[in-house]
């Protein structure tokens, strides 16, 4: 079992709408938690991080943590075109490493 | 600010050769990790150095190595290469405060082995 887990996707997101990635993690220790967006071909590109329980807004992304459910959320907002990328969640655990989801695929429809 | 930058961007090798991959981490960053990227098997954690130490390591063979500069840059090394050491190799930087440890990526060297 991976200590990070994630839907591959693809999860088929029409434009305008709200895109919602979810995340489950099997470290209690973990402390933060990490959203990164991944085009085709590109590197990972780090769009938000959450630490404490409850929700943090950045734009059109909002990031979710429930600790004692061991879960972190994203969702994107006013979908665009340009949001279709992988999005990989990403823990760091109580050891030090950060331990990253195999990443959830998003095509936003026109 | 420039951000983390990685040499070469491509690299093509057979079997048995031996490689090094080079980083340089975001002025004043002086973490750096390293991460293998495959289809298969998504982003595996290889190693991390803070000032010049190894301070975490993945579950990879020996064959796989790295080291830090005084200066925070980094190289890695893969020995003794196999075809499953194909893949996207990934240095990301990140100030030394490990409590959040946000890290930022480079563009990655593709390492192909023939």
């Amino acid at each position: 079992q991976k200590e990070v887990e994630q839907n591959s996707g693809p999860l088929s997101v029409p434009e305008g709408a709200i895109a919602s990635l979810n995340c489950t993690y099997s470290d209690r220790g973990s402390q933060s938690f990490f959203w990164y967006r991944q085009y085709s071909g590109k590197s990972p590109e780090l769009i938000m991080f959450i630490y404490s329980n409850g929700d943090k807004e950045d734009g059109r992304f909002t990031a979710q943590l429930n600790k004692a459910s061991q879960y972190v959320s994203l969702l994107i907002r006013d979908s665009q075109p340009s949001d279709s990328a992988t999005y990989l969640c990403a823990g760091l655990g109580s050891w030090g490493k950060l331990q990253f989801g195999a990443g959830t695929q998003v095509v936003v429809t026109p | 600010k420039a951000g983390v930058t990685q040499t070469p961007r491509y690299l093509i090798k057979t079997r048995g050769q031996q490689v090094t991959l080079s980083c340089s981490p975001i002025s004043g960053h002086r973490s750096v990790s390293w991460y293998q990227q495959t289809p298969g098997q998504g982003l595996q954690f290889l190693f991390e150095y803070f000032s010049e130490t190894q301070r975490n390591k993945g579950n990879f063979p020996g064959r796989f190595s790295g080291r830090q500069f005084s200066n925070s840059r980094s190289e890695m090394n893969v020995s003794t290469l196999e075809l499953g050491d194909s893949a996207l190799y990934l240095c990301a930087s990140s100030l030394e405060d490990r409590s959040y440890n946000e890290q930022f990526f480079g563009p990655g060297t593709r390492l192909t082995v023939l």
